[in-house]
């Protein structure tokens, strides 16, 4: 019974290239989000997604990033034109349903030069 | 503004001590209040609490909701090294589903 798995572990990027993270759910599960995490500091929410649809991107920057969920395949978040700022390790979590509990997976480590 | 507070920040023990990690929220749609342990890598899953006042138990963990003063407590005793992790309390539900953490304590348990 395959646990959250996310893609790649470690990523790193030059200032103004693209990053794709990936985040295929636990089996049975539906729903997606995705959370950063900066040093020293909490998971802060990004966005939830429900197969085929954003449910809530209220916590993710309105510019260069963008999430996806789509039928077939896994989730990606998408990180248009990194800047150092972006470095951060990204956790994706899943659950079967909304409100419910979230099960996460190993998270990617993105660090932009 | 939704909020999760955890106490204390860090704390460093001895194997056999017996700790009491705290956390306080605020949370507008407050459903649930869960409990993960981060080492290295995944937020791995303790409790998730919902009735105030029953306490959920597993191994030497235990911990408890009280939503009259909108906290909870996560008791860890006879602690052991491979306790040493950080521990992150998370307030449900925000505005559609997701949770909101606290910065977590990190917990160090000396041989």
């Amino acid at each position: 019974n395959a646990g959250v798995m996310q893609n790649p572990r470690h990523l790193v990027r030059r200032r103004g290239q693209e990053a794709r993270l990936r985040c295929s759910p636990m089996k049975g599960h539906s729903h997606v989000y995705w959370y950063r995490q900066l040093p020293e500091e909490g998971l802060k929410f990004m966005v939830y997604l429900q197969k085929e649809n954003i449910i809530d991107e209220s916590g993710m920057p309105k510019e260069r990033f963008s999430a996806e969920f789509p039928k077939e395949g896994p989730s990606i978040l998408r990180i248009q034109q990194v800047v150092r700022g972006d470095s951060a390790a990204y956790f994706c979590a899943s659950s079967p349903r909304r409100q419910e509990t979230q099960y996460f997976g190993p998270g990617t480590r993105l660090l932009v030069l | 503004e939704d909020k999760v507070v955890q106490s204390p920040l860090s704390l460093v023990v001895h194997e056999g001590d017996t700790v009491t990690l705290n956390c306080s929220y605020e949370v507008t749609n407050f459903r649930s209040l869960l409990w993960y342990k981060q080492e290295k890598k995944a937020p791995t899953f303790l409790f998730m609490l919902t009735s105030s006042g029953i306490e959920k138990k597993s191994g030497r963990l235990s911990s408890i909701l009280d939503k009259k003063e909108l906290s909870s407590i996560l008791n860890i005793t006879a602690t052991q090294t491979g306790d040493s992790a950080i521990y992150l309390c998370a307030g449900g539900w925000g505005s559609q589903g997701n949770l909101i953490f606290g910065k977590g304590t990190k917990l160090s348990v000396k041989p």
